[in-house]
């Protein structure tokens, strides 16, 4: 079945630059959605098509792609940006597939 | 605003079958723009799609879970549920219901409930 890898976890300090990775063979032909997920919440979309960003959210979430690698940017982390971050996109078959999701710590 | 709220046992036993609704509001089922879905977190775990229904009925399903999974709709109470049968220690999970829109292969859920535990127990 198909996967997308995210790293298990990203360390940064506060007003540093987060980057998450989210990689898989179909990403060259699929966009792939950002969900911010803080502790006992549900998910909350930050990226929709790899780089738009919903209304609401702030400007220091960003996202791009480069082949098969779609990378979430977050830039001058705050302590209220720790929270787990899932990547979403689609099979060759149209099936939503989420990633193994990424625990962003600010130290 | 649209709203979610997963609604059902937070216990099952193994062997039975899990039974979950999904109550929505500020949007209606019967607009037939979305599929409504169904997604899990197994704990400590990423998420995991399980399967949606159009207002009309037609369901798509994750292959992995498809022979044990009804989802259903009922667009006059607008809710839609989740029957997932002969369930086991690893159904236990964090049950959502989300609005997903498709476009094409593209699917993006913009709406979630705010989840919903059950554990199954031996």
């Amino acid at each position: 079945s198909y996967e997308l890898t995210q790293p298990p976890s990203v360390s940064v300090s506060p007003g540093q630059t987060a980057r998450i990775t989210c990689s898989g063979d179909e990403l060259p032909k699929q966009y792939v959605y950002w969900y911010q997920q803080k502790p006992g919440q549900a998910p909350v979309l930050v990226i929709y098509k790899d780089k738009e960003r919903p209304s609401g959210i702030p400007e220091r979430f960003s996202g791009s792609s480069s082949g098969a690698t779609v990378t979430l940017t977050i830039s001058g982390v705050q302590p209220g940006d720790e929270a787990d971050y899932h990547c979403q996109s689609s099979d060759s078959n149209g099936t939503p597939v989420f990633g193994g999701g990424t625990k962003l710590t600010v130290l | 605003q649209v709203q979610l709220q997963e609604s059902g046992p937070g216990l099952v036993k193994a062997s039975q079958t899990l039974s979950l609704t999904c109550s929505v509001s500020g949007d209606s089922i019967s607009s037939g723009a979305h599929c409504w879905s169904w997604v899990r977190q197994h704990p400590g775990k990423g998420l995991e799609w399980i399967g949606c229904i159009y207002h009309s009925g037609s369901t798509d399903y994750n292959p992995s879970l498809k022979s044990r999974l009804t989802i259903s709709v009922d667009a006059s109470e607008n809710h839609f549920s989740l029957k997932l049968s002969s369930v086991t220690a690893a159904d236990t999970a964090v049950y959502y219901c989300a609005r997903e829109e498709r476009n094409g292969y593209n699917s993006i859920f913009d709406y979630w409930g705010q989840g919903t535990l059950v554990n199954v127990s031996s």
